[in-house]
């Protein structure tokens, strides 16, 4: 009965292979989150869905691409991967008109 | 560009005590506040929001905010070791807009 899950829980890779990350909530919200944290602990927003549509993009590279098949579903796809992409990956989701966040477990990318 | 400022500690306390933790915030548009608590290798987790001025409680948690001077506090009573771990502070402003994060103070909690 997990409320907000992702997959894989751990990522290592090579750079510059592609990789992607599995997001699903089943809280029954509307939108939903990509956030970033990096090794100093920063929580960062990446991306933003509200039923599907992308409504927030905050300036990350054309190599980070999500997908929201439906909108309890939310995956990043990154390409090219880089050194600097090692970070921890959360989803997060809330209603639309709520901003009381909910975040999954988190997905610890490793980029050697 | 919204900016949010916290004390990234460690704050230390014995068990018992009241912890108070800080943030100060940029952005005057801000409209929502929010505490997240995260243990080291987990995700964020809500414990408190406050909308407006004011005190809000919830348990041994008192969040507080003042608009006029921009600046949200926690206050945890009785502490006890279990809330030891580091404390975010969250806002946003209306409509869709997403949360903009400190980058978090470091509590301690002393048995």
């Amino acid at each position: 009965d997990t409320a907000v899950s992702q997959t894989p829980k751990y990522l290592v890779t090579q750079m510059g292979n592609d990789k992607s990350i599995k997001c699903e909530q089943n809280l029954g919200h509307d939108t939903m989150y990509w956030y970033k944290q990096d090794s100093k602990k920063f929580l960062k927003i990446m991306f933003s869905y509200n039923n599907k549509e992308l409504i927030i993009n905050e300036t990350v590279p054309n190599r980070f691409s999500p997908k929201s098949p439906d909108k309890a579903h939310l995956n990043l796809h990154i390409n090219s991967l880089e050194l600097g992409d090692s970070a921890v990956y959360f989803c997060a989701s809330s209603q639309p008109l709520s901003r009381e966040q909910y975040f999954g477990p988190g997905t610890r990318l490793t980029v050697t | 560009q919204k900016e949010v400022e916290q004390n990234s500690g460690p704050l230390s306390v014995p068990e018992g005590a009241i912890a108070s933790l800080n943030c100060t915030y940029s952005d005057r548009d801000s409209q929502s506040f929010f505490w997240y608590r995260q243990y080291s290798g987990k995700s964020p987790e809500l414990i408190m929001f406050i909308y407006s001025n004011g005190d809000k409680e919830d348990g041994r948690f008192t969040a507080q905010l003042n608009k006029a001077s921009q600046y949200v506090s926690l206050l945890i009573r009785d502490s006890q070791p279990s809330d030891s771990a580091t404390y975010l502070c969250a806002l946003s402003a209306s409509g869709y807009s997403t949360l903009t994060f400190g980058k978090g103070t470091m509590l301690l909690v002393s048995p």
